[in-house]
């Protein structure tokens, strides 16, 4: 049974950092791309980023409204996707989920980490 | 980056009645290979989104076959062909031709 289950969410002032992991199993971790999605209370979906996988070079993919604050990483060895979250903002505020590609969908969703920044 | 446009955003709906919810992109979702990049997910409160259909009309394992989808190029729709009450949540399209994928606004379905 595959699975995604995301840790490290929590509250955390304006200008801090948090550091999520999205734990895999049940698959070949190193044979997938995972991305990031978060969800901000109410709203809708967005994709946060992407960690390729091996036959991809590992490249890692940003959108612009975290470029330069977030960085993903990858441990094939641990099946385990990071999220890296420095200078954080109001409006990073959202549920934060690993979600695994096949094909231009995701097939597969953990059950999301929330984070709150506030002071 | 793809524009998704769902339509309505807001769907009352009868129990046992049908719904359907409209998705446009903003160019053609037909990759090289021939096939059609669109999914639909369902989120149901308080849970993950769900995938039920990818490429255009291939239904998950495990949804009800009261849900279908069709469509092509840049005009897409879902169908439920009678809406049951475990039926309400939010629910997506997103194009997967092109990076970043993106997801369309949402449509809200809830029983009258």
């Amino acid at each position: 049974e595959v699975r995604l289950v995301e840790s490290g969410g929590g509250l955390v002032q304006p200008g801090g950092s948090l550091r999520l992991s999205c734990a895999a199993s049940g698959f070949t971790f190193s044979d997938y791309d995972l991305d990031w999605v978060r969800q901000a209370p109410g709203k809708g979906l967005e994709w946060v980023g992407r960690g390729w996988n091996k036959f991809n070079s590992y490249i890692i993919e940003y959108a612009a409204s975290v470029k330069g604050r977030f960085t993903i990483s990858r441990d094939d060895s641990e099946s385990s996707l990071y999220l890296q979250m420095n200078s954080l903002k109001t409006e990073d505020t959202a549920v934060y989920y690993c979600a695994r590609d096949h094909w231009g969908s995701y097939e597969y969703w953990g059950q999301g980490t929330l984070v709150t920044v506030s002071s | 980056d793809v524009v998704m446009a769902q339509s309505p955003l807001s769907l009352p709906v009868t129990l046992g009645q049908p719904a359907s919810i409209s998705c446009r992109s903003s160019q053609s979702l037909v990759y090289s290979d021939g096939n059609t990049y669109l999914n639909w997910f369902q989120q149901r409160p308080g849970q993950s989104p769900r995938r039920l259909i990818y490429k255009v009309s291939n239904r998950d394992s495990g949804v009800p076959d009261r849900f279908s989808g069709s469509g092509s190029g840049t005009d897409f729709t879902l169908k439920i062909s009678r809406v049951e009450a475990e039926d309400v949540g939010v629910y997506y399209c997103m194009q997967g031709i092109q990076r970043p994928y993106t997801f369309g606004q949402g449509t809200k379905l809830e029983i009258k």
